[in-house]
């Protein structure tokens, strides 16, 4: 079980959009509709920011989106606020009922 | 409201076995669909995500570390324990427990507990 894929770092400014990749497989990413997207700031706990591919938890702001095509989901984060600059993580129920996550992606708002 | 509160040990030898327990509020680990996970960050690095434990008592880890991880649960005092043995300086990082929800996302985090392994 390898970790999901995602870009090491992403940017874009205010009020930009931007979309973070993450490829697994047909053993995770490919075979269930049940990747979420958390958001880290430094020193903090991650946030759940997206469960079920493209579902918003309470109170989550409806600029991040997410997405999937075959083995690979996506988190696009629309009308870029400084307060996004975080790091974000993929993650992915997997075969044998294990999760797997993704390696992490820094995003800076310039 | 849900919370999740890790405790355990700041320092451990290498070769030492390791025990973290999970002390949570806001919801019962008896209730059907309810499960509680450990994830671990090292410094700098990924989320990796170690162990699972649901209501039934169901336990499911991480194929890495299946051999070194033990995830148990005392429902009557609202807890759950992780056990990792033979540490290894590798195994430093912060370690989260967690409230998974329906979908298998993990909706609520605990503060973390850092673990340096050092002889």
């Amino acid at each position: 079980q390898s970790a999901l894929t995602q870009p090491a770092s992403v940017s874009g400014s205010p009020g930009q959009s931007i979309t973070i990749s993450c490829t697994g497989t047909s053993s995770d990413v490919g075979s269930y509709n049940l990747v979420s997207w958390y958001q880290q700031h430094p020193g903090k706990a991650p946030k759940l920011m997206i469960y079920e591919v493209s579902k918003w938890p309470s109170g989550v702001s409806n600029r991040f989106s997410g997405s999937k095509s075959g083995n690979t989901a996506s988190l696009t984060i629309s009308g870029l606020q400084a307060e996004d600059e975080a790091d974000y993580y993929c993650c992915s129920y997997a075969d044998s009922s294990t999760l797997v996550f993704g390696g992490g992606t820094k995003l800076t708002v310039l | 409201q849900i919370t999740l509160k890790e405790s355990g040990p700041p320092l451990v030898k290498p070769t030492q076995t390791l025990t973290l327990t999970c002390t949570f509020s806001g919801f019962s680990l008896s209730t059907s669909e309810v499960a509680v996970g450990w994830i671990r960050q090292p410094p700098g690095k990924a989320l990796e995500w170690l162990a699972l434990i649901y209501w039934d008592d169901d336990k499911r880890y991480s194929p890495s570390l299946k051999s070194r991880l033990t995830i148990t649960k005392d429902t009557s005092k609202n807890q759950v324990v992780l056990t990792m043995t033979n540490m290894d300086p590798v195994d430093t990082a912060t370690y989260y427990c967690a409230h998974r929800q329906l979908a298998d996302a993990f909706d609520i985090w605990g503060q973390g507990t850092m673990v340096t392994v050092s002889s």
